[in-house]
């Protein structure tokens, strides 16, 4: 399995402001995706990080809203930006192995307040 | 669209056996994969079926129909430790899609 690890694991931020989320493998990953979990909800993707280009959106999210950044094969950061009391929710990462494309794993999450 | 549905809900007793159904409606399936998450935990991966049947995997088992559309999570001699959020997920590509989750309580 890969480990993951984010930080923050927790924050609660004002209204307005911009939190940036950081997401680190221990080993080189082909994908990597940011999901967005509401409490007791499903996960929603909210784009794939591609290494060195601009990543893909889902419908519904933005880059304006959700910069995302991944300059190398283990590292990637999420940005929720102008933040709302909507956008609290829990924040994680995911990533593909190169041993193949069945299993996703999950890093432990990124759990977001916006008062 | 895509979607996949599973009941929200499910409770039993330990040393019970329940089963987690999802029916999905995809463009280009590939496969069915069953996720775990306990409250404040991430997703962990359970199986993953890519052809029609039953793969058992100690006391979970996992079934697909694509005729039917269909899968099933069967857990067998529940235990405490079993109560979670279960996520059936369809690959798209190279992303994964989730169903809406079903939240199984057990019981003493």
């Amino acid at each position: 399995s890969a480990v993951i690890s984010q930080k923050p694991s927790r924050d609660i931020c004002q209204r307005g402001t911009s939190l940036t989320i950081q997401c680190q493998v221990d080993s080189q990953v082909t994908m990597m995706f940011w999901y967005r979990q509401q409490p007791g909800q499903s996960l929603t993707l909210i784009a794939t990080a591609n290494q060195g280009s601009e990543a893909t959106y889902e419908s519904g999210f933005v880059i304006d809203k959700f910069p995302i950044s991944r300059p190398n094969l283990t590292f990637s950061t999420l940005t929720v930006s102008n933040m709302s009391p909507e956008d609290s929710s829990i924040y994680l990462c995911s990533v593909v192995r190169l041993s193949g494309p069945d299993t996703q794993y999950f890093g432990p999450g990124t759990r977001l307040t916006v008062l | 669209g895509q979607s996949l549905e599973q009941p929200s809900e499910v409770t039993a007793v330990e040393g019970a056996i329940v089963q987690i159904n999802c029916t999905y409606q995809t463009s280009g399936f590939y496969g069915l994969s069953w996720y775990q998450q306990h409250d404040g935990g991430a997703p962990t991966f359970l199986s993953y079926n890519a052809l029609d049947g039953l793969e058992e995997t100690g006391r979970f088992s996992s079934f697909l129909s694509r005729s039917d559309s269909y899968g099933y999570l069967l857990l067998q001699e529940l235990q405490m430790k079993d109560s979670a959020s279960y996520f059936c997920a369809v690959p798209n590509t190279d992303k994964l899609i989730f169903g809406t989750g079903t939240r199984l309580q057990v019981f003493p």
